[in-house]
Order: C-alpha cells, then sequence, then structure tokens
C-alpha cells in the first residue's frame, strides 16, 4: 500500500471507446502526476499537477485529458487512443510539487488499446 | 535536455553485492534518486543524493559524484527478493520536482 491508489488496474479499450483512469492519494499531497511506462522506454513524464492546477503538459496528445478536481483526486480521460498508446500509466503525488519532494507512485493501470 | 544512462540488465548471486552504475547529462543539477520496481508493481522510493558522496540505508547504499555526472546503487546480502528493476531519476534543474528517469536496470538474483 503507496498510500496512491489507480483504478481501475487493467483496462481494455478499443479506438473509439471514451475511458477514464482514476487516482485518489491519501497523503495529504498537494502536488499529483500522470506518468507513461512504456516496454523499453523510460517512465515519461505527461502532466503535473499543483494545487489543482495543471503546471505541466509534456507535449501530450490531446486525446488524452487529465482532470484534478482537488488535490487528493487525479483523472485522466482516453479518447480516440491508438494501438501505440497501450502502456503503463502511472499516478504519483508529492507534498508540495517543488524541489526538495520525494515523489510517491501508485501501482499502475495497464491499459491494452485494440 | 537530460539524458541518462544505466545498463539494461544484470545478474547477481544471492548473498554477493552488486553495483548498478548510473551516467547522466543535464543542463543543470537539482538530486538524484533511486527507485525499486518489482513486475507489475509501484516504483518505490530507495535513495536521493544531492551532494557528492556516499548515502547508506541498510543493505542499500547510493553514490554521488556531481562533477563526473555519475552515480551508483549498491545492493549488499542480495535476496532473491532484490530481483526488480532498479530505476535512476534525475529532478528537475529549475527547482520543481518532476522526474527524468532512465530506462532502469533489471536485476536478477540467482539462488
Amino acid at each position: 500500500e503507496t498510500g496512491v491508489t489507480q483504478t481501475p488496474r487493467h483496462l481494455v479499450m478499443g479506438m473509439t471507446n471514451k475511458k477514464s483512469l482514476k487516482c485518489e492519494q491519501h497523503l495529504g499531497h498537494n502536488a499529483m502526476y500522470w506518468y507513461k511506462q512504456s516496454a523499453k522506454k523510460p517512465l515519461e513524464l505527461m502532466f503535473v499537477y499543483n494545487f489543482k492546477e495543471q503546471t505541466e503538459n509534456n507535449s501530450v496528445p490531446s486525446r488524452f485529458s487529465p482532470e484534478c478536481p482537488n488535490s487528493s483526486h487525479l483523472f485522466l480521460h482516453l479518447h480516440t487512443l491508438q494501438p501505440e498508446d497501450s502502456a503503463l500509466y502511472l499516478c504519483a503525488s508529492s507534498p508540495t510539487g517543488t524541489g526538495g519532494d520525494t515523489i510517491y507512485f501508485g501501482e499502475g493501470s495497464w491499459l491494452t488499446v485494440v | 535536455g537530460q539524458n541518462i544512462d544505466q545498463p539494461t540488465e544484470m545478474t547477481a548471486t544471492e548473498g554477493a553485492i552488486v553495483q548498478i552504475n548510473c551516467t547522466y547529462q543535464t543542463s543543470g543539477f537539482n538530486g538524484l534518486f533511486w527507485y525499486q520496481q518489482h513486475a507489475g508493481e509501484a516504483p518505490t522510493f530507495l535513495s536521493y543524493n544531492v551532494l557528492d558522496g556516499l548515502e547508506e540505508k541498510g543493505r542499500f547504499s547510493s553514490f554521488l559524484s556531481r562533477s563526473k555526472g555519475y552515480s551508483y546503487l549498491l545492493l549488499k546480502e542480495l535476496q532473491m527478493k532484490d530481483s526488480a528493476s532498479y530505476l535512476c531519476a534525475v529532478r528537475d534543474p529549475r527547482g520543481y520536482s518532476t522526474l527524468t528517469f532512465g530506462k532502469g536496470t533489471m536485476l536478477l538474483v540467482s539462488p
């Protein structure tokens, strides 16, 4: 139990579907992140939210749409994805979003696009 | 930009010592992290270095040389449960908390 919970753990979706990934952190942190982990590639930062405001979008295609309604919850809305988007999507949180933080990861949501 | 290199795979024997190296080229430096990730699980924080030298935490130690852009993670008294991927990451030099990761080193510990 890392304090960062992601649902669903596994998701299979068609290219025309709309689905969402959910993340909830129970650590009282104010920064939340989405990372993508593909086979044989480094973890890639997608989005950062500090105090519910998006502070970084790492050139992510618009078919990925994040939402942060409060400091404890983060969503990743998925629409018209491609098979190459199949990956492990990791949510993370940290206390403040500034230097000095340690980032804590959830166990990830395995996404398969068919 | 930031570039981080670490070996893809390593093997070692139970009870032995293994050193996993990481080299980085960054436009600035604001700290280096090591995470452990077992298959299908969350990456978990192992260590953090921001100053040169060795940080020891039980069986795990991490070393940093900022002038050489080099770090290593040292694992002693290896156990089977240490079989995992070890991720080297550097913090954003602008002072933010975001991390840039290497591809990870898959360590296989055999009996």
